[in-house]
Formats: structure tokens, C-alpha cells, sequence
């Protein structure tokens, strides 16, 4: 079935530490994909994208990489802060299923102080 | 603020009963896609439209249906409520579909059935 699967359920990391959140999706005709943060009591707020024919893509503290060989994404949060502490989705988009996006199961990040 | 606005924010409503949740998407976007979020569950997609057409359909109950009118809000009813139907209730919208946008998502609508 369709599928975006996260690799780890939670993830501990110390303050100013770098995170990594990982994600793996099935469908290698994807060819977008988003990492959303979803605080308590939120909505899923949009961090970064990728399309399909890039590898890496840079933001603010936030890089993603997109392995297509592995169909293996990943979210890496340098220096991570308290306030980075939430859910984080990884969610891909799929044109032929009228362009929705299937999200997976969410990774927990708790920033210890 | 996002720009997708959802209410109410909280609703409390008892088994066998029917409620209307409401979205107004964020200006200018022209689709709108209602999500589910059980507790310790990701998003589930519900069902998209596009400019007042049904565009995809995901795991929706038959109980539930949904429309988007002429100004693009949008209504999700859900009937015959069961225990299991609480969870928190997502809009999203976007500019277009079968784009490369990402989504805006509202803060959620929070249903209780008890």
C-alpha cells in the first residue's frame, strides 16, 4: 500500500546539538517532498521541500536530503534549540493520486537543556 | 496565523450524532484538503477539492462527506458519530493541485465524541 515511513519514533537530543530525522517512502515516482513540524495543540507548520531532481536542499538550520537511489529522505536541524522540540512529518506527493500528500508517522524530537 | 482558518476549535458531541466542521483556505488558494489525526496516529487524508470539484478521495468513512463552495470554504459532515471518530480534524489548502506547493495547514479542529 502507499506508504511514508519514519525510521525512529523519537529522538532525544541535547541542546546545540545537530538532529537527524529520517524518513523512508515507497513510491519511487514521487517527485516532492515536505518535512512539517507540528507543535502541541497545532497545526503541521511547513519547514523545508525537495523535488525529485535535487539532492540536498538548504534552509535557515534546516538541510534536507533526498537519497532516490534508496528512496531515503532526511531532515538535519543544526544546532537544535528547545523551541525545535515537536512532531516532525515527512510527507511526499504523489501527481498520479491528484496531487495529495501521503504523510508519514511522525518523529518525536525532545531537545534536552 | 497560517491564513486557513478552521472552526470551531473544539467540539464536544455525543455518539449518533452529525456535525459540520468549517475552513476557509488561506487567500487565493483555490484547494482545499481535510485530514484526520487520531491520537499517536499521523495525518490521514480524508478527501481534497479543487475549485468546488471533488479532486481525490483517501480513507474516508461513508458517514462522512464533504464540499466546497463557491467562495472556497469548505465543510467536512461527519453523521452517526462513534467513539472512534475523535481525533483532530485538519484543513489544508494550497494554490493549485499537481504543483510543487507545499501546504498550508489551520490549527485543527479537536473533535470529542462521548
Amino acid at each position: 500500500g502507499e506508504s511514508v515511513g519514519l525510521h525512529l519514533p523519537t529522538l532525544s537530543v541535547q541542546e546545540g546539538d545537530n538532529s537527524i530525522i529520517n524518513c523512508a517512502y515507497s513510491n519511487s515516482a514521487s517527485d516532492y517532498f515536505i518535512w512539517y513540524k507540528q507543535e502541541s495543540g497545532k497545526g503541521p507548520q511547513f519547514i523545508i521541500d525537495i523535488r525529485s531532481n535535487m539532492d540536498k536542499r538548504q534552509g535557515q538550520r534546516v538541510t534536507v536530503l533526498l537519497n532516490k537511489t534508496v528512496k531515503h529522505l532526511s531532515l538535519q536541524i543544526a544546532a537544535t534549540q528547545p523551541g525545535d522540540s515537536a512532531v516532525y512529518f515527512c510527507a511526499e506527493k504523489r501527481y498520479n493520486q491528484g496531487g495529495k500528500l501521503i504523510f508519514g508517522q511522525g518523529t518525536e524530537l525532545s531537545v534536552k537543556p | 496565523d497560517s491564513g486557513v482558518t478552521q472552526t470551531p476549535k473544539h467540539l464536544i458531541t455525543a455518539t449518533g450524532q452529525r456535525v459540520t466542521l468549517r475552513c476557509s483556505p488561506r487567500s487565493g488558494d483555490l484547494s482545499v484538503y481535510w485530514y484526520q489525526q487520531s491520537l499517536d496516529q499521523g495525518l490521514q487524508f480524508l478527501i481534497q477539492y479543487y475549485n468546488g470539484e471533488e479532486r481525490a478521495k483517501g480513507n474516508i468513512l461513508e458517514r462522512f462527506s464533504a464540499q466546497q463552495f463557491p467562495d472556497l470554504h469548505s465543510e467536512l459532515n461527519l453523521s452517526s458519530l462513534e467513539l472512534g471518530d475523535s481525533a483532530l480534524y485538519f484543513c489544508a489548502s494550497s494554490p493549485r493541485d499537481n504543483a510543487f506547493y507545499g501546504y498550508t495547514f489551520g490549527s485543527g479542529t479537536r473533535l470529542t465524541v462521548v
